[in-house]
C-alpha cells in the first residue's frame, strides 16, 4: 500500500505569512489532488495535477507535483484567516482505483 | 444541481448493532467511494463501486460491505458496530472510475457507537 506523508502536522501562523506545506511518497502516483476539508464537512477539493513539474496556481495558492510524481508541495502567499482547515493531499492509485489520502496539515491563521 | 447527499447526518449506536448508512451521487455520476475519517486523521478508503459493480476494497473487516443501486446510489453497512468504528463516513462521487480529476465529497455521516 502506498503511503502519503504530510508535514508539517499542525501550523499556526500571523495573518500575511507565507507557508509551504509537503506531502510525500516513496512511490509513483498517476495524479495528486489537494484538498481543504472544514470541521464537519467532506473533503473539497482544490486542484489535480498529473504532469511531472506540473505548477498549478489558485490566487494566493501555488501547487507544484514533483519530477518523479512521487511528492507534492503547496505554498501559501500571504495567509489569510480564511484559509484555516486541515488541507489533504490524496494520490491515485492506478491499480485500484482508489485515492490515497495523508494525514493531513492543520493549518490555523492568526489574524 | 445538487451535490452528493449523505443520510443521516448523525447517528449513534450503541456496540453489535448494525448500521445503515446512504449516498446519492451528482447525477450523471457513475462511481461512489466509501472511505472512513476517524478524528484527526485523513480519510481511509473502504469501497468504490462502478456501475454497481465493486472495483476496489481497503484493508477493513468483512464486517463492512457496501452496494450500488441501478440508480448509482450507494448503501455502505457495517455489522456488529465496535466502538472503535465511531468515525465521519464518508462518499465521493465521479463521472467514471480511475478518475484523475478529483471527487465530489458529500458532508458525511458522523457515526457515534456507544
Amino acid at each position: 500500500t502506498q503511503l502519503l506523508e504530510q508535514s508539517p502536522q499542525f501550523l499556526s501562523i500571523q495573518e500575511g505569512e507565507n507557508l509551504t506545506v509537503y506531502c510525500n511518497s516513496s512511490s509513483v502516483f498517476s495524479s495528486l489532488q489537494w484538498y481543504r476539508q472544514e470541521p464537519g464537512e467532506g473533503p473539497v477539493l482544490l486542484v489535480t495535477v498529473v504532469t511531472g513539474g506540473e505548477v498549478k496556481k489558485l490566487k494566493r495558492l501555488t501547487f507544484q507535483f514533483g519530477d518523479a510524481r512521487k511528492d507534492s508541495s503547496l505554498h501559501i502567499t500571504a495567509a489569510q484567516p480564511g484559509d484555516t482547515g486541515l488541507y489533504l493531499c490524496a494520490g491515485l492509485e492506478n491499480r485500484d482505483d482508489k485515492i490515497i489520502f495523508g494525514k493531513g496539515t492543520r493549518l490555523h491563521i492568526l489574524p | 444541481d445538487a451535490g452528493v447527499t449523505q443520510s443521516p447526518t448523525h447517528l449513534i449506536k450503541t456496540r453489535g448493532q448494525h448500521v445503515t448508512l446512504r449516498c446519492s451521487p451528482i447525477s450523471g455520476h457513475k462511481s461512489v467511494s466509501w472511505y472512513q475519517q476517524v478524528l484527526g486523521q485523513g480519510p481511509q478508503f473502504i469501497f468504490q463501486y462502478y456501475e454497481k459493480e465493486e472495483r476496489g476494497r481497503g484493508n477493513f473487516p468483512d464486517r463492512f460491505s457496501a452496494r450500488q443501486f441501478p440508480n448509482y446510489s450507494s448503501e455502505l453497512n457495517v455489522n456488529a458496530l465496535l466502538l472503535g468504528d465511531s468515525a465521519l463516513y464518508l462518499c465521493a462521487s465521479s463521472p467514471w472510475t480511475g478518475n484523475s480529476y478529483g471527487y465530489t465529497f458529500g458532508s458525511g455521516t458522523r457515526l457515534t457507537v456507544v
